[in-house]
């Protein structure tokens, strides 16, 4: 069955403090793995996407990597800041050539950075 | 470009009246999803479109549900009758439908069925 977990569910950090968000995926065919913000009250936005030869992609302070053999992906923030509170979402893609391609979402980590 | 459009942002309605959300996918964008967003089940595909054709219609609930894409600039979700269960956020979303390309979201239509 394919699915996209991820852990934790909630994470509270300190601003300045770095953290880390996972994802573990099941998902197959795989085609790309990517990365979501979602800020409350919004619509998601990509930050990272990683197609099966890239381990490793950076936005800014987001650095996200791929393990393509355990199906592991993880989602670094360095230096946080406020505006990182929100809900990162991890979404697998499927070949979409095939008559089954589609994204597989993860329920996300809620992020929230005290000051 | 302004990205996604949808509309209404939020809709509050009674049990069994029909509910349209509309969405204006992003120019040049050949695939458009719908997707719906509760707390309990995250976000769940409802249905995808590529060139205006429904492709995967199988997270569709049921019958309630339909949904058009009559050009490549517009798209509607319509629940007839609408329950409270139905309550929930609702996205659209568009790429250019194919590689591994940015999928846009839209704002999203917050939908409160009483």
């Amino acid at each position: 069955k394919n699915q996209v977990e991820q852990s934790p569910q909630s994470l509270i950090i300190l601003e300045g403090k770095n953290c880390t968000l996972q994802c573990n995926y099941t998902v197959s065919p795989f085609s790309n793995l990517r990365w979501y913000k979602q800020d409350t009250g919004r619509g998601p936005v990509s930050l990272t996407i990683m197609t099966f030869s890239e381990n490793t992609k950076s936005n800014g302070r987001y650095t996200a990597t791929l393990d393509a053999d355990t199906k592991q992906s993880s989602l670094h923030i360095t230096a946080s800041q406020l505006s990182d509170s929100a809900s990162y979402i991890c979404v697998v893609e499927t070949d979409r050539g095939s008559t089954l391609g589609r994204l597989y979402f993860g329920r996300g980590t809620q992020l929230t950075v005290w000051p | 470009d302004a990205g996604v459009i949808q509309s209404p942002r939020h809709e509050v309605t009674e049990m069994g009246q029909e509910v349209t959300l509309r969405c204006k996918p992003i120019s040049g964008h050949n695939s458009l999803f719908w997707y719906r967003q509760t707390m309990m089940r995250g976000l769940e595909l409802l249905i995808y479109f590529n060139n205006n054709v429904p492709i995967d219609d199988s997270g569709m609930p049921e019958d309630r549900f339909s949904a058009k894409m009559p050009n490549a600039s517009f798209s509607t979700l319509k629940i007839q009758p609408s329950e409270p269960r139905d309550s929930a956020v609702y996205f659209c979303a568009s790429d250019r439908g194919h590689g591994a390309n940015v999928l846009t979201f839209g704002a999203g239509s917050r939908l409160t069925v009483l």
